[in-house]
């Protein structure tokens, strides 16, 4: 099975910062990588897909990059409503999610 | 608009087995897959599987093979999840959540979770 891994698992930020979340996959799985946003209580809602396609109505303070085994999601100015866990989930054969990323206020 | 909407709490025993179901509107239920993805508290998401309503045909995560099951019933637009031999470590938050087909998916809509407690 292809593994995925998140780095940091969490963070401390303020508002307006520049905040970049890396994911890694164990083998190369192309493009096939989304992002999801969770907040307590709630489903995880979609951001990115493809590994940089925004998905409609996100903002575009969200952005995504990479190909291969190696992935961003990068925050360009965090918004209170940003505070949230971060998911990168492989749809390159199974649909597994990585580890997270908690992002917190500094 | 597209509304994903699944069967309220249960509390199971172990060994027993439970059904949620998730009602489909707003779109035409065959033409995407239905995936089912749980999560304890705490912890990640982790997915089950998926189910084509159209063709019925499945994909279960190799930790959930013989004790998952994925349904539907298309006059109705439902999707069904069924766990067998629940033990305490299956209490979670279970979502179905809609994709595409095939590689490359995601999951733009999802339904609210439906809790399930198995106590120990």
């Amino acid at each position: 099975d292809i593994q995925m891994t998140q780095s940091p698992s969490s963070l401390s930020a303020s508002v307006g910062d520049r905040v970049t979340i890396t994911c890694r996959a164990s083998q190369s799985i192309s493009t096939y990588l989304n992002w999801y946003q969770q907040k307590p209580g709630k489903a995880p809602k979609l951001l990115i897909y493809a590994a940089s396609s925004l998905q409609s109505g996100v903002p575009s303070r969200f952005s995504g990059s990479g190909s291969g085994t190696e992935f961003t999601l990068t925050i360009s100015s965090l918004q209170p409503e940003d505070f949230a866990t971060y998911y990168c989930q492989q749809s390159y054969n199974t649909r597994a999610f990585g580890p997270g990323t908690k992002v917190e206020i500094k | 608009q597209v509304q994903l909407v699944q069967s309220g709490a249960e509390v199971k025993k172990p060994g027993a087995s439970v059904k949620v179901s998730c009602q489909s509107s707003g779109y035409t239920f065959t033409n995407y897959d239905i995936n089912w993805v749980r999560q304890a508290t705490g912890q990640g998401p982790e997915w089950m599987g998926w189910m084509n309503p159209n063709s019925g045909a499945t994909g279960y995560s190799q930790k959930f093979q013989g004790r998952v099951t994925m349904t539907r019933s298309t006059s109705i637009s439902t999707a069904y999840l069924e766990l067998s031999d629940l033990r305490s470590d299956d209490t979670a938050v279970y979502y179905c959540a809609r994709s595409g087909f095939g590689m490359g998916v995601n999951f733009d809509f999802w339904g609210q979770g439906t809790l399930v407690t198995v106590p120990s």
